[in-house]
């Protein structure tokens, strides 16, 4: 059985650094074709991906994001940490760590249940 | 401004089938699978359909999905209350080298 949780601060000063961690169970993050994302949702709005990581330590990320972001793995503890520099008020949003299924086009199929994170002074 | 594009909301009456479009390209929906997921208020995305048209386990037969070119739908007949939520089309893009979202269609059940 695959699960995902994420932790970390839920609330977050603007221009600090927030370090999100997902820790999961039931799969191996060195199987061939396995990865684990970060989607974040803003109140009200919209899924976004922010970024991935795969089974071989690829690292891919929002073109949008992507100076702002780093995705790390800890395969022995079965975890992904992401961290997002810089944060700001409109950063404020549900962030989500997810298991992708495999390669070859394949999205993901579970996801963790979300940690809310408010960015304000 | 998502990449694929999904009209922002959608409705329906009890027992009606309703569909949900998704538009894409050729970077994306052209060239790899489709996924649907349903949000629920307050809880995380669920897989709905994988690869385009196939169901997990559990999702139940009156949910289906297609795709042509670059575009692709999801259905939903014998319309219940209880499909009023969110919906997103992923597809994984070759241009991103990541996946691509919709922006969402929120289903109302009349």
């Amino acid at each position: 059985q695959i699960t995902l949780k994420e932790s970390g601060p839920t609330l977050v000063k603007p221009t600090q650094t927030l370090t999100l961690t997902c820790t999961f169970s039931g799969f191996s993050l060195t199987t061939t074709g396995v990865g684990v994302g970060w989607i974040r949702q803003p109140p009200g709005e919209a899924l976004e991906w922010l970024a991935l990581i795969l089974w071989d330590d690829d690292k891919r990320y929002s073109p949008s994001l992507r100076s702002r972001l780093t995705i790390t793995r800890d395969t022995a503890k079965n975890q992904v940490v992401l961290t997002m520099t810089n944060m700001d008020p409109v950063d404020t949003a549900t962030y989500y760590c997810a298991h992708r299924r495999g390669s070859g086009g394949e999205l993901f199929d579970y996801w963790g249940q979300g940690i809310l994170v408010t960015v304000t002074s | 401004q998502s990449v694929l594009t999904q009209p922002p909301s959608a409705s329906g009456t009890p027992g009606q089938r309703v569909t949900i479009s998704c538009s894409g390209s050729s970077s994306n929906i052209g060239r790899n699978y489709v996924y649907w997921y349903q949000q629920l208020p307050g809880t995380a995305p669920k897989l709905l359909i994988f690869r385009n048209n196939e169901r997990p386990s559990g999702v139940p037969d009156r949910i289906s999905a297609s795709k042509s070119g670059t575009s692709a739908s999801l259905a939903i007949s014998g319309l219940r209350s209880e499909d009023e939520a969110d919906y997103y089309c992923v597809a994984w893009d070759a241009s991103l080298r990541g996946p691509a979202f919709g922006g969402g269609t929120k289903l109302t059940v009349l």
